[in-house]
């Protein structure tokens, strides 16, 4: 089945900078891969996602990539804000599967 | 309601007892899910439905867990005889159509304590 795996586990900038959380994943078949955000004590929360086809999807302070060739896909936020801080997940879903798989997380805290 | 809606948000269970956890999908959704989330780890998928078909299972921890959804809508996850291992977020979600890249929503999640 399918593997993803995410890093880092935590990450910590300051106010303004860029973050990036970068995940890989296993089965080549997948092709949908969402990102969620997930506030303390509520459900993931989908803020981007990507499909096989393209290569990059931007949504304002937000961005996805994905490399098919070398099976990751990462999420960019620029100029982060203290509603940034979170624990993000990525995911991969494969065609014929309705599943999603995701990776362990990484808590984003923005620093003021 | 415009979201998927879980009940109970908090559940504490006896070692032992029976429990129901419900779910309201976004309403018309096809595909509905369950999956548990452990403290500071992923969701991990438990089962899946496509209207009151429930096509796979293949995630359920053992014959413990059962889920239904009867009409093709509203779904129940029922958990037997819970144990400590049981005690973690039960997070209900649904998708409008079937197959790769349809956005999946998700619910607030029902947090399941057992003591």
């Amino acid at each position: 089945g399918e593997n993803v795996e995410q890093h880092p586990s935590t990450l910590s900038v300051q106010e303004g900078d860029s973050a990036v959380i970068k995940c890989t994943y296993s089965d080549s078949a997948s092709n949908y891969f969402p990102w969620y955000k997930q506030e303390l004590g509520k459900g993931p929360q989908l803020i981007i996602d990507i499909r096989s086809n393209v290569g990059e999807k931007k949504d304002q302070r937000i961005a996805v990539t994905l490399n098919k060739t070398a099976k990751h896909f990462s999420l960019h936020i620029t100029e982060t804000q203290p509603e940034d801080s979170a624990v993000y997940f990525c995911a991969a879903k494969d065609f014929g599967n309705e599943k999603l798989t995701f990776g362990t997380g990484t808590r984003l805290t923005i620093i003021p | 309601g415009a979201g998927v809606s879980q009940s109970p948000r908090y559940k504490v269970a006896k070692r032992g007892q029976d429990v129901a956890l419900r779910c309201d999908p976004i309403s018309g959704h096809v595909s509905l899910f369950w999956y548990q989330q452990a403290l500071g780890q992923g969701p991990e998928f438990l089962t899946y439905f496509q209207n009151e078909a429930q096509l796979d299972k293949s995630g359920l921890p053992s014959d413990r867990f059962f889920a239904e959804r009867p009409e093709g809508s509203v779904s129940t996850l029922k958990i037997q005889r819970t144990q400590q291992e049981d005690s973690a977020v039960y997070l209900c979600a649904s998708s409008a159509l079937v197959g790769a890249g349809n956005t999946i929503y998700f619910g607030e999640g029902s947090w399941l304590t057992v003591v």
